[in-house]
Formats: C-alpha cells, structure tokens, sequence
C-alpha cells in the first residue's frame, strides 16, 4: 500500500460513454498526477496539480478532463474516447514540487479498455 | 529532444548479480530516480540520485555519472521477487519528469 488509492481498477468503456477516474491520497501530499502508461512506452505525464492548482496540461486532448476539487483527490473525466485510448492510467502524489520532493508515490492504476 | 533509454528487457538468475543500465540527454538535470513495478501494480520509489557516484541501500545500489548522462541500478543475490520492470526516470531544469520505457528483468531459478 502506497498511501494512494485508485477507482476502478479496470473499466471497459464504449467509444460514447462517460465515465470517471478517481484518487484519493491519504499522505498530505501537496501535488498530484495523471500518467498514462501503455505497454513498452514511456509514462506520459498528462496534468499535474500543485496545491489544487493545475500546472502542467502536456497536450492531452480535450476527451479527458481534469478535476482537482481538494489537495487529497483528483479525477478524470473521460468523454468520448478511442481505441488507442486503451492503457493504464496511474495516479500520483509527491510531497511538494522540485527536486526530492518529486519521490512520488503511485495507486495501482485503472486498466481502461475502450471498445 | 529529451530522452532515455534503458535495455527493454534482460534475463539474469536467481543468486546472480545484474545491472541496468540507463542513458539520458536531458533539457537540464536536477536528478535521477529509479522505480521498481511488478506486473500489475503501481510503480515504487528505489533510489534517487543527485550527485555524482554511488548510493547503496541494501541489495541495490545506484551509480550515477553527470557528465556521462550515465546511471545504473545493481541488483545483488537476485531474487525471485525481483522480477519486475525498473524504470529509470530524470528530472529536468523544469521540474518535470522525463521517464525511460522501463527494463523488464525476469529472474530464472
């Protein structure tokens, strides 16, 4: 157990549902994440929030979308998706942002499947 | 562009020692983490490195060269539980994580 909850942890969803991602994090981290990780590929950062406040939004398209309502949980929203879609989709949190601080500490995931 | 690059898997035995490799050209380095991920779990934290050398925490070891954008995980008296992926990631000027693919290590009796 990492501190970092993660729900669903798989989900399979038509290409018209809305569905939504949830994490709770139960570390008094200041900072948050969503990675998308697919097989023998690198993890994508997709946002970042810090202290609530979204930082980072590395080019995600708009059929995800983000909700950060307290420091302890994030979304994501997901509307609309494709098959390429289809991956593991982690959450994080790290104490603070910069340097040693950014140990983050991951959920086990959510398996999505887009059919 | 930004990258890393790691072996995409590599096979050892148990009782063995391995090391991993991990290259990096980054926009910066502000340093080096190391993860561990078993199959269908989260990644966890293994080590991070800042400066230059060697920093040893039980059965893995973590070595670092700046100038060479070098860093390698040791594994020693590997075990069975030590099948896994190992993530190599770095953070650059930005404060953001760049990672590498991961090496997938399967551990033979």
């Amino acid at each position: 157990e990492t501190g970092v909850t993660q729900t669903p942890r798989h989900l399979v969803m038509g290409m018209t549902n809305k569905k939504s991602l949830k994490c709770e994090q139960h570390l008094g981290h200041n900072a948050m994440y969503w990675y998308k990780q697919s097989a023998k590929k690198p993890l994508e950062l997709m946002f970042v929030y810090n202290f609530k406040e979204q930082t980072e939004n590395n080019s995600v398209p708009s059929r995800f979308s983000p909700e950060c309502p307290n420091s302890s949980h994030l979304f994501l929203h997901l509307h609309t998706l494709q098959p390429e879609d289809s991956a593991l989709y982690l959450c994080a949190s790290s104490q603070d942002w910069g340097d040693r601080s950014y140990e983050q500490y991951f959920g086990p995931g959510t398996r999505l499947t887009v059919t | 562009g930004q990258n890393i690059d790691q072996p995409t898997e590599m096979t050892a035995t148990e009782g063995a020692i391995v090391q991993i490799n991990c290259t990096y050209q980054t926009s910066g380095f502000n340093g080096l983490f190391w993860y561990q991920q078993h199959a269908g779990e989260a990644p966890t934290f293994l080590s991070y490195n800042v400066l230059d050398g060697l920093e040893e925490k039980g059965r893995f070891s973590s070595f670092l060269s700046r100038s060479k954008g070098y860093s390698y995980l040791l594994l020693k008296e590997l075990q069975m539980k030590d099948s896994a992926s190992y993530l190599c990631a770095v953070l650059d000027s930005n404060y953001q994580l760049i990672w590498g693919a991961g090496t997938k290590l399967i551990i033979k009796p």
